[in-house]
């Protein structure tokens, strides 16, 4: 059971929007800690996608995008690519644990 | 280019030890806080371990409970995961990674640059 708490799987054609949401509680998201994004891809390094909730680093597509609210955050993706097809990540500081806290992660299928 | 390469893994029996090393590469090492981060098999990523800069602040996940020890040689451009009671739980994939800021020293990290990891399969 991940402190971070991501859906399983969501999936969209080429070309679309989707939305990956990252639900925590008042000890890391809910305590105004950042929330970074990161996708994977099985037997790769995992890279990193959006930082300090809603920025990206030089070289990651503007397809990308990152919000928050409250103790949730979401990653969006527009324009689906087939390329996108990966495992993400919201990780984020919790205050109860002292160390950073993953999702479960969330597979990303394009039709 | 900055480069991050693990190495040390392998099979080893339940209750042995490993250590594992990261070489770094492209970047001024002994500005940048580290970290180690694992995959088990079929799992999520989970944070193991962080060290600041100098080596003087060290962090670890609760649900190690002393068993690992993280270090870093900042001569050799190295950092290291010293594994000890090894358990079948602890068989995963283990990632080294760097801070995405510079000279940044709080365990309210961010994982900028991953090296492609290392497996680790503890099993009799």
């Amino acid at each position: 059971q991940s402190v971070l708490t991501q859906p399983p799987s969501v999936s969209g054609a080429p070309g679309q929007r989707v939305t990956i949401s990252c639900t925590g509680s008042s000890s890391n998201i809910g305590a105004s800690y950042a929330v970074h994004w990161y996708q994977h891809l099985p037997g790769t390094a995992p890279k990193l996608l959006i930082y300090g909730n809603n920025n990206r680093p030089s070289g990651v597509p503007d397809r990308f995008s990152g919000s928050k609210s409250g103790t949730s955050a979401s990653l969006a993706i527009t324009g689906l690519q087939p390329e996108d097809e990966a495992d993400y990540y919201c990780q984020s500081y919790d205050s109860s644990l002292s160390g950073s806290v993953f999702g479960g992660g969330t597979k990303l299928t394009v039709l | 280019e900055v480069q991050l390469v693990e190495s040390g893994g392998g099979l080893v029996k339940p209750g042995g030890s490993l250590r594992l090393s990261c070489a770094a590469s492209g970047f001024t090492f002994s500005s940048y806080f580290l970290s180690w981060v694992r995959q088990a098999p079929g799992k999520g990523l989970e944070w193991v371990s962080s060290i600041s800069t100098s080596g003087s602040y060290i962090y670890y996940a609760d649900s190690l409970k002393g068993r690992f020890t993280i270090s870093r040689e900042n001569a050799k451009n190295s950092l290291y995961l010293q594994m000890n009671s090894l358990r079948a739980e602890d068989t995963a994939v283990y990632y080294c990674a760097r801070e995405l800021r510079y000279d940044w020293n709080d365990v309210e990290t961010v994982f900028g640059y991953w090296g492609q990891g290392t497996p680790v399969i503890v099993s009799s």
